[in-house]
């Protein structure tokens, strides 16, 4: 099954930017790459997913590398309110499957 | 809120017990989601519904079984479980299930302990 790896934890300064990274080596050319997150105490929420392309939305910027076997997070000005854990998810061609791998937690400092 | 309701949030069993997760979305799709979430491990799946019909069955033990009477809800009926089988247990919906740039929308889990 393809995998993600990513760092267990991070930190960062409120209303600063933060960089979160992901690798998938195998990746497949069709699977999509999906990033969720899940604050305490609620089930996980939908941030941002692409295929190839950079990726912009209200919540953050999807920064896809060129040979798809990394990607990158980005909160432009974390706030408190970003503090969660977040999954870097790959959908499976041709299953019914996203495969979540173990987070990274991100802590923000006021 | 996310339209996608579970109950209980808190459930507490013994062994022996017969009881059920119920799973309710409001968002008009078609694939429902078993996920179980147990503490430091990834989250896992167990099964997957399309259009009412079971399509995934991750290797679930028996003792978990689901049934899905219509697209909008989903329940999970648990008898005879084992302390291991205490976690968080998550339901998603999606529009359809297969389709890689689906958006799953998670509800807030049941956190069952299993005494």
């Amino acid at each position: 099954d393809a995998k993600t790896t990513q760092p267990n934890s991070m930190e960062s300064n409120e209303e600063e930017p933060v960089h979160l990274p992901c690798n998938h080596s195998t990746i497949s050319g069709t699977d999509y790459i999906h990033w969720y997150r899940q604050l305490p105490s609620q089930g996980p929420e939908y941030v941002i997913h692409g295929l190839t392309s950079n990726v912009n939305n209200r919540m953050a910027s999807l920064a896809i590398a060129e040979d798809r076997k990394s990607s990158t997070l980005i909160l432009h000005r974390a706030t408190l309110r970003d503090a969660a854990v977040y999954y870097c998810i790959l959908t499976v061609t041709g299953t019914y499957k996203y495969i979540f791998g173990t987070g990274t937690r991100l802590k923000v400092l006021a | 809120e996310t339209g996608v309701t579970q109950t209980p949030r808190h459930l507490v069993m013994g062994m022996t017990n017969k009881k059920s997760l119920k799973c309710e979305q409001h968002l008009g799709h078609n694939a429902m989601y078993w996920y179980k979430q147990s503490a430091k491990k990834p989250l896992e799946l167990m099964f997957v519904y399309n259009f009412k019909e079971q399509t995934e069955n991750n290797s679930v033990p028996s003792r978990f079984s689901p049934e899905c009477p219509n697209s909008s809800h989903l329940f999970l009926h648990l008898h005879t479980l084992q302390p291991e089988d205490s976690a968080l247990y998550l339901c998603a919906s999606s529009y359809l299930a297969g389709a890689t740039k689906n958006i799953q929308y998670f509800g807030a889990g049941t956190r069952l302990s299993v005494l």
